[in-house]
């Protein structure tokens, strides 16, 4: 079956940096997504990775390794208003989205 | 770029009656259009998928009569709940993809703001 993990939730501090891992196993592959979703609103589109390494793209980086099935969402300078969800989703070989179920993530001051 | 609206932002009915809900995508021609329902502090839920002149595929456990989608135009799809009840109560959110190659912005989806829709 298609499976993507990711933790459920996090905490972490005010100006510190903030891994979330998301790891996945689908069939096939075309890509992988993060979204960012605030409680009660829709998801925002964040990165998308379909070759390995690192994209950077302000205070957020995604990272992806597709031999070890793994990426990763890099925040840093963590601010208030990045409490959210953070979600991970993979397209499979027929281009449908394989969402995780979201890490929440909780910004403390 | 790529923006996605939806209408209603919230609406309340009573039971038995219907409501339609519009996706627009409002700066880029979506091809394809994903409807998604979402349960307090649970995850997406995908409902179905439009291609723009085509009949919806529905996901296992999706009433297609229930719930009627039509993608007419590339920037337009709309879902009925159809005989509304209580339990429909959700959060209810289009997303929309272009065509094209697989650049970023094909493949993404976009996604509208959601539509919360209550049932009394």
């Amino acid at each position: 079956g298609q499976n993507i993990d990711q933790p459920t939730e996090m905490t972490a501090t005010e100006g510190a940096i903030v891994q979330i891992n998301c790891t996945y196993q689908t069939s096939g592959f075309n890509g992988l997504f993060w979204y960012q979703q605030h409680a009660g609103e829709a998801p925002t589109f964040l990165s998308y990775n379909v070759l390995d390494g690192l994209e950077e793209k302000g205070r957020f980086s995604s990272f992806l390794s597709r031999s070890k099935g793994y990426s990763y969402l890099l925040l840093k300078e963590l601010q208030m208003k990045d409490s959210a969800s953070y979600l991970c989703a993979v397209m499979d070989s027929n281009y449908q989205l394989i969402w995780g179920a979201g890490t929440k993530l909780i910004i403390k001051p | 770029g790529a923006v996605v609206s939806q209408h209603p932002s919230r609406v309340i009915c009573k039971s038995g009656t219907s409501v339609k809900i519009e996706c627009r995508s409002l700066d880029f021609q979506a091809t394809t259009m994903f409807w998604y329902r979402q349960f307090p502090k649970q995850s997406l839920m995908l409902m179905a998928t439009s291609n723009e002149g085509s009949k919806a595929t529905y996901e296992q456990g999706v009433e297609k009569d229930k719930f009627l989608i039509n993608h007419a135009s590339l920037t337009l799809s709309t879902l009925t709940v159809t005989s509304a009840h209580p339990e429909d109560s959700s959060f209810y959110i289009c997303s929309a993809r272009g065509g094209g190659l697989a650049e970023t912005i094909g493949e993404t989806q976009y996604f509208g703001p959601g539509t919360r829709l209550l049932v009394l």
